[in-house]
């Protein structure tokens, strides 16, 4: 099987800018997380998809959105961007929903904001 | 609240010798624990997991690591270090509901 497939690898965008990032899951694979990772702030939970739906949130603004598509697909959109948005974008699949442990994590999407 | 904490930001060990990299969890429920490794550039892969069986976890690339309550401990060893090994590391830990709650990672260098 495939992995999880994020794309783009890399972006670079302007503050106030928004910026979406892709994320393909694995096949079979209907849930989809989002973390980002930045050096200060290190690795935080974004939020979880699952059937189309936001099942689980993290503490970010609401200038951070996402969606997931019928296909499990799924979108993260930033909106208004920020400088301290500059981070790397993982997305991680598994089969169900808050299934951790049997998460699989994609190579990321590495967003700098000048 | 679940919380992990990593002690040592960097670790330096000379290829061949005992790889040992602590962690140490928060949890008010039985926990999940983690180990991932993360290369230059790339994702999070996981290297082992613990899931409320066995206490002693094996995991990939030779890389174990021992639950233990009493410690509230999860540390991650591997018995001789290659060159390879070099990456980041990070612990994480479930909350109650499922997400993952990351230690602040641990740079391992491997000398020659």
């Amino acid at each position: 099987k495939a992995g999880v497939t994020q794309t783009p690898r890399y972006l670079i965008k302007t503050r106030g800018q928004q910026v979406t990032l892709s994320c393909s899951p694995i096949s079979g694979h209907r849930s989809v997380s989002w973390y980002q990772q930045t050096p200060g702030q290190g690795l935080q939970f974004l939020f979880e998809y699952f059937s189309e739906t936001q099942r689980n949130k993290g503490n970010f603004p609401g200038r951070f959105s996402g969606r997931q598509f019928s296909n499990s697909r799924s979108e993260m959109n930033v909106s208004t961007l920020e400088l301290g948005d500059s981070a790397l974008y993982l997305c991680a699949s598994s089969e169900r929903l808050g299934q951790v442990h049997e998460q699989y994590f994609g190579p990321g999407t590495r967003l700098t904001v000048t | 609240a679940q919380s992990v904490t990593q002690l040592g930001s960097h670790v330096s060990v000379s290829e061949g010798a005992l790889v040992l990299l602590r962690c140490n969890y928060s949890s008010s429920v039985p926990p999940y624990l983690f180990w991932y490794v993360q290369y230059p550039n790339q994702g999070l892969q996981l290297l082992l997991k613990y899931t409320s069986a066995a206490t002693l976890v094996k995991g990939i690339n030779g890389f174990e690591a021992e639950f233990k309550k009493s410690e509230t401990s999860f540390h991650l060893t591997k018995p001789s270090a290659h060159m390879s090994d070099a990456a980041e590391y990070f612990c994480a830990v479930t909350d109650s509901s499922y997400k993952l709650i990351f230690g602040s990672g641990t740079r391992l260098l491997v000398r020659p």
